[in-house]
């Protein structure tokens, strides 16, 4: 059963350019979630996503990113016209139901790290 | 009030001490509370968790101490090994209103000195 698969794991992107990250939930799961960790710190919530539906965007950025999860194929997190300070890591997790643990357990993948030059 | 503050920043512990990890919350709606693993270039992984209905919570080596008055909360990791050395994170959630909107601790890197 494969886990929370990510990729690409490392993108370095010029200042100005798009970033997209992409997400598969591990199997059978139907709700993700984005945290992004910068340097030296704890993961921040950004996003959660069913299929084709937004739940709760309270922690993205108001410009410049957005967040889809569609009825076929990975969530993806789009980064528009990066700059320096989108430098992290962005990890994505999912879940097999939007309920509360622990029977309902969310899964980290690996994390994308993001570099802008 | 949706901060979640960890202590300390770094650790380093003797094998076969015990590391303790503290964490405090200001949110009183939060009630759940998790403690992730965290390995270089790898994801968090959910090594224990507890509810505010117990004070404690073992699981092997690994145990949660919660004092829902002062809203804080410790990891305990007993005859710490250097395979524990990693990066740990405590969290929180309201279960109510998205359990798994987690707020996180700043992370303690641990040391397992040989």
């Amino acid at each position: 059963n494969a886990g929370v698969m990510q990729n690409p794991r490392h993108l370095v992107r010029r200042r100005g350019q798009e970033a997209r990250l992409r997400c598969s939930p591990m199997k059978g799961h139907s709700h993700v979630y984005w945290y992004r960790q910068l340097p030296e710190e704890g993961l921040k919530f950004m996003v959660y996503l069913q299929k084709e539906n937004i739940i709760d965007e309270s922690g993205m950025p108001k410009e410049r990113f957005s967040a889809e999860f569609p009825k076929e194929g990975p969530s993806i997190l789009r980064i528009q016209q990066v700059v320096r300070g989108d430098s992290a890591a962005y990890f994505c997790a999912s879940s097999s139901t939007g309920g509360p643990p622990p029977g309902n357990t969310i899964y980290f993948g690996e994390g994308s790290w993001l570099t802008v030059v | 009030q949706q901060q979640v503050k960890q202590s300390p920043q770094s650790l380093i512990v003797q094998k076969g001490g015990i590391s303790i990890i503290n964490c405090a919350y200001e949110n009183t709606a939060f009630d759940y509370f998790p403690w992730y693993q965290q390995f270089p270039g790898k994801g968090p992984a959910l090594l224990i968790a507890i509810r505010p209905d117990v004070s404690e919570k073992k699981e092997g080596r690994f145990t949660i101490s919660f004092n829902k008055s002062a809203k804080q909360f410790s990891l305990h990791i007993m005859d710490s090994q250097p395979g524990d050395s990693a990066t740990y994170f405590c969290a929180a959630s309201n279960m109510g209103k998205g359990a798994q909107k987690l707020v996180f601790g700043q992370g303690t890197r641990l040391t397992i000195n040989p």
